[in-house]
């Protein structure tokens, strides 16, 4: 199966300053890999998704950029603000296989924007 | 719309007794999952569902029982609680492949096992 690989596990970031999230997946299969916000005692949230014909997406603040052939990911946030200390978690998911939706998150970053 | 709701929100049991967490979905959602959330921020997958009547293992298994009777409907037992299990639980539900497969939260259930 799937088997998704997260770093850094903690980052400490100044206000403003930029942040960077970096995944790796196993299986070439995988065509989904989307990014979910766990605030302090809330549920996971989508943030931001992209699909392997696609190398980057931007929302705002927030992109995502993907290279396919060395099966890695990362999220950027820029100027970054409190409100974006939270945990993020990202994911990787072979869409097109049969049970292709089992949902594999890597291990999490917690980040931490300081004032 | 209610999205996913999780029963109860909070549970305090004692070792080796029994309860079941249930999990209901009003999106139509084929996919269902069970997560457990320990300190330190990862989720593990439990037990995930396909469809209705159908159920499948995930990363921690053990000690966990599932089923899938109604499509929006997705049960987690737990037969003999032990320590172990205390954590924060997790349902999820998405659409399958094909669609928009992103994948929507309950609000989680606070499980501790004393």
């Amino acid at each position: 199966g799937e088997n998704v690989e997260q770093h850094p596990s903690t980052l400490s970031v100044q206000e403003g300053d930029s942040a960077v999230i970096k995944c790796t997946y196993s299986d070439s299969a995988s065509n989904y890999f989307p990014w979910y916000k766990q605030e302090l005692g809330k549920r996971p949230q989508l943030i931001i998704d992209i699909r392997s014909n696609v190398g980057e997406k931007k929302d705002q603040r927030i992109a995502v950029t993907l290279n396919k052939t060395a099966k890695h990911f990362s999220l950027h946030i820029t100027e970054t603000q409190p409100e974006d200390s939270a945990v993020y978690f990202c994911a990787a998911i072979p869409e097109l296989k049969a049970a292709g939706n089992k949902l594999t998150f890597g291990g999490g970053t917690r980040v931490l924007v300081k004032p | 719309n209610a999205g996913v709701t999780q029963t109860p929100k909070f549970r305090v049991l004692k070792t080796g007794q029994s309860m079941t967490l249930l999990c209901a979905q009003d999106m139509n959602h084929e996919y269902m999952y069970w997560y457990r959330q320990d300190p330190g921020m990862g989720l593990r997958l439990i037990h995930y569902s396909v469809g209705e009547g159908t159920t499948a293992k995930g990363e921690v298994p053990d000690g966990y029982n599932v089923s899938r009777l109604k499509k929006q409907n997705f049960l987690l037992g737990l037969e003999s609680a032990a320590p172990s299990q205390t954590s924060v639980y997790f349902c999820a539900s998405s659409y399958s492949r094909g669609r928009n497969t992103e994948a929507f939260f309950g609000q989680g259930t606070r499980l501790t096992v004393v």
